[in-house]
């Protein structure tokens, strides 16, 4: 079972929808997580951070963390066709220097 | 203020071979760590270097070794290739080497072992 799951999609909305990402975790011990947005042929580029449990916004951007059921989410307003693009969620603890990463989902936004 | 710089883009290596790539932390950066990215794969961790030593590792072998200079830059160096070792090799900086410091990635050096 791998540490960190995510559901490769690929997930197609159109534009201005609403869009869920999201990510399970086996290990409780993870207390940060974050999510990064890949282009193609680029690399990861971090978009929300959060420490804990709890609600973050940013922007069109918003990031929960549940630790009681291990679930994180990145939700997207208003998507563009510029948000196009694999998203990363990525988890860690306070003992590692490591952080493990998901699979990542592939979003395509439709003009 | 320049991002972490990576080189070179792009490299073509044969089996059995041996490569270096080489990483430039964004400004004001003292950590670099790298991962490595299969296709269709999140990155995976190779390992941190901190104040010129290699503070953890991932599970790699032997054959990745890396080094950090003064000046904060790093290489990574592989040794006698396989083919499983193509990939995007990912170098990535923080500041200070806290737990929780957020990593800042370069685009990358993609690799190809024929």
């Amino acid at each position: 079972q791998k540490e960190v799951e995510q559901d490769p999609g690929p997930l197609s909305v159109p534009e201005g929808a609403i869009v869920s990402l999201n990510c399970t975790y086996s290990n409780s011990a993870f207390q940060y997580f974050m999510w990064y947005r890949q282009y193609s042929r680029k690399g990861p580029e971090l978009l929300m951070y959060t420490y804990s449990s709890g609600n973050k916004e940013d922007g069109r951007f918003t990031a929960q963390v549940d630790k009681s059921s291990k679930y994180i989410s990145l939700f997207i307003r208003d998507s563009q066709p510029s948000d196009s693009a694999t998203y990363l969620c990525a988890t860690g603890m306070d003992s590692s220097y490591k952080l493990i990463f998901g699979s990542g989902t592939r979003l395509l936004v439709r003009p | 203020d320049a991002g972490v710089t990576q080189s070179p883009t792009h490299l073509i290596k044969t089996r059995g071979q041996q490569v270096t790539l080489r990483c430039s932390p964004k400004s004001g950066h003292d950590t670099v760590s790298w991962y490595q990215q299969a296709l269709g794969q999140g990155p995976q961790f190779i390992f941190q270097y901190y104040e010129e030593e290699e503070r953890q590792r991932g599970n790699f072998p032997d054959r990745f070794s890396g080094h950090q200079f003064p000046n904060y830059s790093s290489e990574l160096n592989v040794n006698a290739l396989l083919l499983g070792d193509s990939a995007l090799y990912l170098c990535a900086s923080s500041l200070d080497g806290a737990y929780n410091s957020p990593l800042h990635f370069g685009n990358g050096t993609r690799l190809t072992v024929t």
